[in-house]
């Protein structure tokens, strides 16, 4: 069981926009801004397109973005592309003794 | 250009031992904070473990603490994970990662190696 709670799957048609909700507690996600979202292709290392809540690295599209509500944090892809499609992983710094969290992961699939 | 190239993976028997070890290039290794993290076939990410810059402070799954050592060489440019009694539930592939930022150490893993295939069986 993940110490993250993502919804097991997401799916929305090209040109549509999609978020995907990552739930944990005060000691995690609601406790600090160091939220990041990996998008990961089969047999590929996860690839970083969100951190600190809603920084993108330098070369991740414009159409991701993130935010944070209390101990819910977001993603949001808009614009939605074939290339998109893929498994994504909310993290996030954990003040227990697990130091990094991650999701479950969701399964993106653009009709 | 940032490159993490992993190697040491394989086959081995439950309670043995193995290596792995992680290249790194394209930045100043002695700066940045290294983390190991694994994904189990089919399965999400799991956090293994992580070294600040110095080996100063070292921390570990709960699932792999007293088995797992985390190590590395700033000479050398590698960070290395030692694994001893290894169990089939370790069978993963191991991703050695840096974080974006010097000095950091939050999860916000922005380069990855290509990944080792650990696979634990009799």
């Amino acid at each position: 069981q993940s110490a993250l709670t993502q919804p097991a799957s997401v799916s929305g048609s090209p040109g549509q926009s999609i978020t995907i909700s990552c739930t944990g507690t005060s000691s995690d996600v609601g406790g600090y801004n160091y939220v990041s979202w990996f998008q990961q292709h089969p047999g590929k290392a996860p690839k970083l397109m969100i951190y600190d809540v809603t920084t993108r690295p330098s070369g991740v599209s414009d159409r991701f973005s993130g935010s944070k509500s209390g101990n819910t944090a977001s993603l949001t892809i808009s614009g939605l592309q074939a290339e998109d499609e893929g498994d994504y992983y909310c993290g996030s710094y954990s003040s227990t003794t697990t130091l990094v969290v991650f999701g479950g992961g969701t399964k993106l699939t653009v009709l | 250009e940032v490159q993490l190239v992993e190697s040491g993976g394989g086959l081995v028997k439950p309670g043995g031992s193995l290596r792995l070890s992680c290249a790194a290039s394209g930045f100043t290794f002695s700066v940045y904070s290294m983390s190991w993290v694994r994904q189990a076939p089919g399965k999400g990410l799991e956090w293994v473990s992580s070294i600040t810059p110095s080996s100063t402070y070292i921390y570990y799954a709960d699932s792999v603490r007293g088995r797992f050592t985390i190590s590395r060489d700033n000479a050398e440019k590698s960070l290395y994970l030692h694994m001893n009694s290894l169990r089939a539930e370790d069978t993963a592939v191991y991703f050695c990662a840096r974080d974006t930022r010097d000095y950091q150490l939050e999860g916000a893993f922005e380069f990855w190696g290509q990944g080792a295939l650990v696979t634990v069986s009799s």
